[in-house]
């Protein structure tokens, strides 16, 4: 069955420096969502990739679903302390959503 | 709008005993999902449903059941807790179209201890 892989598990960054998750799959995706959550909350959707090479931005976040739609990554340029949480990608597994095991992001003040 | 609430917050159970987690929209929305995030796990989908009167098995539904008899309420039922389920549950719902390209908006979740 389709396998995703979420890395890193972990990152720590000091505040200002950049940061990318990213997401691989075995199998070709249709889409591809994002999610972010903070400590102690809960998941919300930040963005949802559709198309082969798709870039979308949202401020200081870069989201990227690859030629191939098998990859995605979210990069954040100059992080700040409020990007602090956990980052899920929720790539299409039989017409539901299922999440990967997220990156965890840490930053350093 | 309230969004998704979810009952109650906490709770600690023994082994053996039963409990409904209830979750509640108020968005209209067709589709929704009950899910447990444990540590290093992401979040796994335990059973969803995609309408009133409907309900799905998702990756682990062994150990919990669930009713959807009013569109805005999805209830997950425990009948007998193990320490195995201790977790947090978040309930999750969508509006029309395939949940796969909808967004999907969560409660707050509820953290579930079983001793």
């Amino acid at each position: 069955g389709q396998q995703v892989m979420q890395i890193p598990q972990y990152q720590h960054v000091q505040e200002g420096e950049d940061f990318t998750t990213y997401c691989n799959s075995s199998t070709t995706l249709s889409n591809i969502q994002w999610y972010k959550q903070r400590p102690g909350g809960h998941p919300v959707f930040l963005i949802q990739l559709v198309k082969s090479g798709e870039v979308k931005k949202q401020k200081r976040l870069t989201f990227q679903f690859g030629e191939a739609k098998k990859n995605s990554s979210l990069h954040i340029t100059a992080t700040q302390t409020t990007d602090v949480g956990t980052y899920f990608c929720a790539p299409n597994r039989d017409d539901k959503i299922i999440f990967g095991k997220g990156t965890r992001l840490h930053i350093l003040p | 709008n309230a969004g998704v609430t979810q009952t109650p917050k906490f709770r600690v159970l023994k082994t053996g005993q039963s409990m409904t987690l209830l979750c509640a929209q108020d968005m209209n929305h067709e589709y929704m999902y009950w899910y447990r995030q444990d540590p290093g796990m992401g979040l796994r989908l335990i059973h969803y449903s995609v309408g009133e009167g409907t309900t799905a098995k998702g990756e682990v539904p062994d150990g919990y059941n669930v009713s959807r008899l009013k569109k805005q309420n999805f209830l997950l039922g425990l009948e007998s807790a193990a320490p195995s389920q201790t977790s947090v549950y978040f309930c999750a719902s969508s509006g029309l179209g395939l949940p796969s390209y909808n967004e999907q908006f969560f409660g707050p979740g509820t953290r579930l201890t079983v001793l």
